[in-house]
Order: structure tokens, then C-alpha cells, then sequence
């Protein structure tokens, strides 16, 4: 599996847009970049996900750098409820393209 | 209904019992997931079962049994566990014939052998 990094944690403010970077230098052509997000005792819940075109849904954005080696997950007013770890995945559309395979993530800390 | 429903929520067991984790999905979604999570690590992919046959092992140690006896139903048979198996147990589901779509999780059970 294509790999990713992401920074271990990141601050916020109440209110202020974060941007979440993920890098992926190694992703193939067909895989897909998904992001999910897990809160304090819960299990990880659905983000967003896209190809190669910037993506937007009521929870999120996702751009896209044009090479696909990076992707930025925006969340344009932070709440203390996004406060979670952030996790970018790669998924492959081939055979085994249910696979979900997490990585370290970014704890997001939100502040009042 | 977009749930995943574990049971039960916590699980205390000695490492002489048998139990059972159950997950259940009303979604229609072919593919079903088993994940461990350890305290502040991220998921890590146990078993996969996709049209209710087993199609991914991620080498598991054979005290843990999955079993799929339909399509809603995903249950993981514990025997002989260690104290190191504790952890949060997570049950996840998704489409298979959808390219890419997304996988729904449950919130889990936390797992303690003593």
C-alpha cells in the first residue's frame, strides 16, 4: 500500500479554517485519497474523498495538488467537535480496493 | 439506516473464556471489516469478509475466529486470549460493487482480558 505522512498534531482556533496536510509522493494513478476522522471514543467516521479534482461537502474540502503527491484536508470554521485525530488514506480501485489501511494521523486540537 | 451496531460495548473476559463480538449492518453493504485498536494507535485491518466469505487474513493469530453467517451479521469468536489482545475492537462496513465509496464504522468494543 502507497504510503502517507501527515503531521502527528496540529492547533486550531475556534472558528478559524484548518488546513491538513497529507503528503503521498508514491500514490499510483488510480488510487484515491480518502480521509476519515476519529473522535475521542468513537469509532473513525467518514470524511471526504477524491481523485484528482478538489472536493467539497458539508463537512469538508479537499484539494488536490495538481502532481496528486499532496492533498489538503480544509475545514473552513473549526468547532470544538472537530477536535479528532485526522486520518489520510490512499485507496486503491483495483482487486482489494475496500481496503482501508490507517496511518499515524493528525490530532487536531481545537480551542476556544 | 447508515449504522454499525456492536455489541457488546465493553467485554471483560479471563484468559481461559470463550466469547463473542457481534456486528451488525442494515445497510446492504457486501464488505465487512474487523479492526484492533490499541490506546493511541491507529486502526490496524484484522479480517476482511466480502460476500460473506473471507477474503482478507492479516496473518491473526488463531484465537480469534471471525465468522460472517449473513450479509447483516459479522461475529468474532474470542478463546485464549492474552492480557496484550486488549483493545478496542472496531466493525466496519462498506459496498463492494461502488468504486471507491465510503466504510462505516461502529463504535466499537473495548475489550479487557484479565
Amino acid at each position: 500500500d502507497a504510503k502517507t505522512t501527515q503531521p502527528n498534531s496540529m492547533e486550531s482556533n475556534e472558528e478559524e479554517p484548518v488546513h491538513l496536510p497529507c503528503n503521498h509522493s508514491t500514490i499510483s494513478g488510480t488510487d484515491y485519497i480518502h480521509w476519515y476522522r476519529q473522535l475521542p471514543s468513537q469509532g473513525p467516521e467518514y470524511v471526504i474523498h477524491g481523485l484528482t479534482s478538489n472536493v467539497n461537502n458539508r463537512m469538508a474540502s479537499l484539494a488536490i495538488a495538481e502532481d496528486r503527491k499532496s492533498s489538503t484536508l480544509i475545514l473552513h470554521r473549526a468547532t470544538l467537535r472537530d477536535a479528532a485525530v485526522y486520518y489520510c488514506i490512499l485507496k486503491g480501485s483495483g482487486g482489494s480496493n475496500y481496503k482501508l489501511t490507517f496511518g499515524k494521523g493528525t490530532l487536531l486540537t481545537v480551542n476556544p | 439506516d447508515t449504522e454499525v451496531t456492536q455489541t457488546p460495548k465493553h467485554l471483560v473476559m479471563g484468559m481461559t473464556n470463550k466469547k463473542s463480538l457481534k456486528c451488525e449492518q442494515h445497510m446492504g453493504h457486501r464488505a465487512m471489516y474487523w479492526y484492533k485498536q490499541k490506546a493511541k494507535k491507529p486502526p490496524e485491518l484484522m479480517f476482511v469478509y466480502s460476500y460473506e466469505k473471507l477474503s482478507i487474513n492479516e496473518s491473526v493469530p488463531s484465537r480469534f475466529s471471525p465468522e460472517c453467517p449473513n450479509s447483516s451479521l459479522l461475529n468474532l469468536h474470542l478463546h485464549a486470549l492474552q492480557p496484550e489482545d486488549s483493545a478496542l475492537y472496531l466493525c466496519a462496513s462498506s459496498h463492494l460493487r461502488t468504486t471507491n465509496t465510503e466504510a462505516f464504522f461502529g463504535q466499537g468494543t473495548r475489550l479487557t482480558v484479565v
